[in-house]
């Protein structure tokens, strides 16, 4: 089975940094992928991990340890617009289906 | 990339009756998924939708339920069956592509 861990919610303010982290138990991994929703919008895409280390996407990044099951998505220069939930998702052997963690609300305040 | 239609994006339903959910992709895709969202909550796996075959249901999600077709490579529908209130919830497909998975837009469930 899966078992994907983030923090419920989260505040920073405009201009900062935040890291969200998220911890898994898996029966096996095969990639992790990280999603932003925004209030009644579908997830969209992020960043992808499946080797250890640093993915960097413009004001976006994400990590990767799998010997510690552990990644964090870190968002710098925080704007008003990147308030929204941010899901964990893991990715198997079996089945090529994604598993996802509760998913993080993060508030951005001015 | 992909692009997916899902409709509708909205319904409210009564209780006892069945809705059904499309999805149409815009390429062939070997697998689709459908999850469902239940308020303030993150998406759970109904099922895996599998081209000319049965689809592959999650522990606690059943096929008289949550009846799903698969009749080519580009289109899915998935029926929420003999509704009750307790299945308003967003209820999303899903694709996978070389780079990532793709969502459609939604369906927003009420019953009533």
């Amino acid at each position: 089975g899966q078992n994907i861990d983030q923090p419920t919610e989260m505040t920073a303010t405009e201009g900062a940094i935040v890291q969200i982290n998220c911890t898994y138990q898996t029966s096996g991994f095969n990639g992790l992928f990280w999603y932003q929703q925004h209030a009644g919008e579908a997830p969209t895409f992020l960043s992808y991990n499946v080797l250890d280390g640093l993915e960097e996407k413009g004001r976006f990044s994400s990590f990767l340890s799998r010997s510690k099951g552990y990644s964090y998505l870190l968002l710098k220069e925080l704007q008003m617009k990147d308030s929204a939930s941010y899901l964990c998702a893991v990715r198997g052997n079996a089945g090529n289906m994604l598993t996802f963690g509760g998913g993080t609300r993060l508030m951005v305040k001015p | 990339s992909a692009v997916i239609s899902q409709k509708p994006s909205r319904d409210i339903c009564q209780r006892g009756t069945s809705l059904t959910i499309q999805c149409q992709v815009d390429s062939q895709v070997t697998m689709m998924f459908w999850y469902r969202q239940q308020p303030g909550q993150s998406l759970t796996l109904i099922a895996t939708a599998n081209q000319g075959s049965e689809a592959t249901y999650e522990s606690g999600f059943v096929i008289d339920k949550f009846p799903i077709s698969r009749p080519n490579l580009t289109f899915s529908t998935l029926t929420v069956s003999n509704m009750s209130p307790e299945d308003s919830s967003i209820y999303l497909c899903s694709v996978a592509l070389v780079y990532g998975y793709t969502f459609g837009s939604g369906t927003r469930l009420t019953v009533v």
